[in-house]
């Protein structure tokens, strides 16, 4: 069965804190991907990458940074924390053309 | 237009009918489509994946796709409380894969 991890179910921040959340998948998975969602709005895709160092920007990258320095693991970064930024975060992965495997999810909190 | 719609309902059915869900999308060139089961506050899991056109059936699920028209659905038949669910429609117009709004399955017992 594939597995995607994610470092935590549930975090709860300040205003301008750095704040980091992790992947990790054990499929060798060449595609590994980061999503928003909130209600009302779906899935909104932050970014993704396509292989170890590449990176590219989904459609709501503004405030959100990332990192895959290891094929398994994923990291989005949210460099400054702000209350609009207070959503259910989820990490998927998946090989090309194909479908994806979601993890537990991690509910952000900024206060 | 969204390249993968679905009503956002709820949808309600009584425990025990067929549940019919719908998605059109708007790339005539996609290939491949999924559907999700995502349950409140939990992640999207995938039930279901559908290639060709026609009907794929797996236990109480059927995934039916229709190219020509550009649509695809999921029938659950014998629908139970524990289908109460929201089913997120997923779409591979290109090489990445698009997902639908969603739409929220209700069955009352």
């Amino acid at each position: 069965d594939v597995k995607v991890t994610q470092s935590s179910r549930y975090l709860v921040k300040r205003t301008g804190e750095k704040v980091f959340l992790e992947c990790v998948q054990d499929m060798d998975h060449e595609n590994m991907f980061w999503y928003r969602q909130d209600p009302g709005l779906g899935l909104r895709l932050i970014y993704f990458s396509y292989d170890v160092k590449m990176k590219e920007k989904g459609d709501i990258p503004e405030g959100y940074s990332v990192s895959r320095e290891k094929k398994e693991r994923f990291s989005l970064i949210l460099e400054s924390a702000s209350t609009n930024q207070t959503s259910m975060y989820l990490c998927a992965s998946g090989g090309w053309g194909n479908e994806q495997f979601f993890g537990p999810g991690t509910r952000l909190t900024v206060l | 237009q969204k390249e993968v719609e679905q009503n956002s309902g709820p949808l309600s059915v009584p425990e025990g009918a067929i549940a019919s869900l719908n998605c059109t999308y708007s790339d005539r060139g996609s290939q491949s489509f999924f559907w999700y089961r995502q349950y409140s506050g939990k992640s999207p899991e995938l039930i279901m994946s559908i290639y060709s056109n026609g009907d794929k059936e797996d236990g109480r699920f059927t995934a039916q796709l229709n190219k020509a028209s550009q649509y695809v659905s999921l029938l659950i038949r014998d629908s139970q409380p524990s289908d109460s669910a929201t089913y997120l429609c997923a779409v591979i117009p290109g090489n990445m894969l698009t997902f639908g709004g969603g739409t929220r399955l209700m069955v009352k017992p």
